[in-house]
């Protein structure tokens, strides 16, 4: 089956600008994830989906970022503006439900 | 919030010999979970692990369940080049059953051949 696809795979932009992170999860699988890990550590969640729902996001900074789940597939993560601090790897995951998660390659911030 | 604590943070070793990394928190965790992320890649799960005492082996991996439910190892045994990679461990919180995951820090393994 295919995996998590997310795309850009890299992004560099400057601090006060916006950015957006697409995720296409597995097909079929209900439950979707943002995380986010800096350089150094391990990932951190930053939203769950259960299908277009938002089942947690008590770690998204919501001055600044927000997600949506449109449908219940696909979903974007958006940071805007963007500070120093948010240069992390944005992962996406998806599962049917339990442990079973399977991560995208994830995307590569850089704000400079 | 909960933590985990992850160590070594980093391991040099020789082919052919065997590993330990272990994780611990001071809250008890439901699920523990290992996992390896290879550099420009998202983490795998490796071994999952669902009550305390608890030991499962996937190949030349074996990972346990901690009695108190604070803990969790990991054992990589001769090893070779492709284990290279940094190993987490993740756990799910008491508190949750909707499928959050509390990651530690990682161990950054180094194999020379």
């Amino acid at each position: 089956e295919a995996g998590v696809a997310q795309s850009p795979r890299y992004k560099i932009i400057e601090k006060r600008q916006s950015v957006a992170f697409w995720c296409n999860p597995i097909s079929g699988h209900a439950t979707l994830y943002w995380y986010q890990q800096i350089l150094g550590q391990g990932p951190k969640l930053l939203i769950q989906f259960q299908n277009n729902g938002v089942v947690d996001d008590s770690q998204l900074p919501k001055d600044r970022f927000s997600a949506e789940r449109l449908k219940g597939v696909d979903s974007t993560l958006k940071i805007q503006p963007a500070k120093l601090e948010d240069s992390a790897v944005y992962l996406c995951a998806s599962s049917l439900g339990g442990w079973g998660y399977t991560f995208g390659s994830g995307t590569r911030l850089t704000v400079v | 919030g909960q933590q985990l604590n992850q160590s070594p943070q980093s391991m040099f070793i020789q082919e052919g010999e065997d590993v330990s990394m272990n994780c611990t928190s001071s809250s008890i965790f439901n699920t523990w979970l290992w996992y390896k992320q290879d550099p420009g890649e998202g983490p795998v799960l490796l071994i999952a692990l669902y009550k305390a005492g608890e030991l499962t082996s996937n190949g030349r991996l074996t990972a346990q369940f901690g009695i108190t439910r604070k803990d969790s190892f990991l054992n990589i045994s001769a090893s070779i080049p492709s284990d290279v990679g940094i190993y987490f461990c993740a756990g799910q919180p008491s508190y949750n059953q909707g499928g959050k995951l509390i990651f530690g820090q990682g161990t950054e393994l180094s194999v020379k051949p």
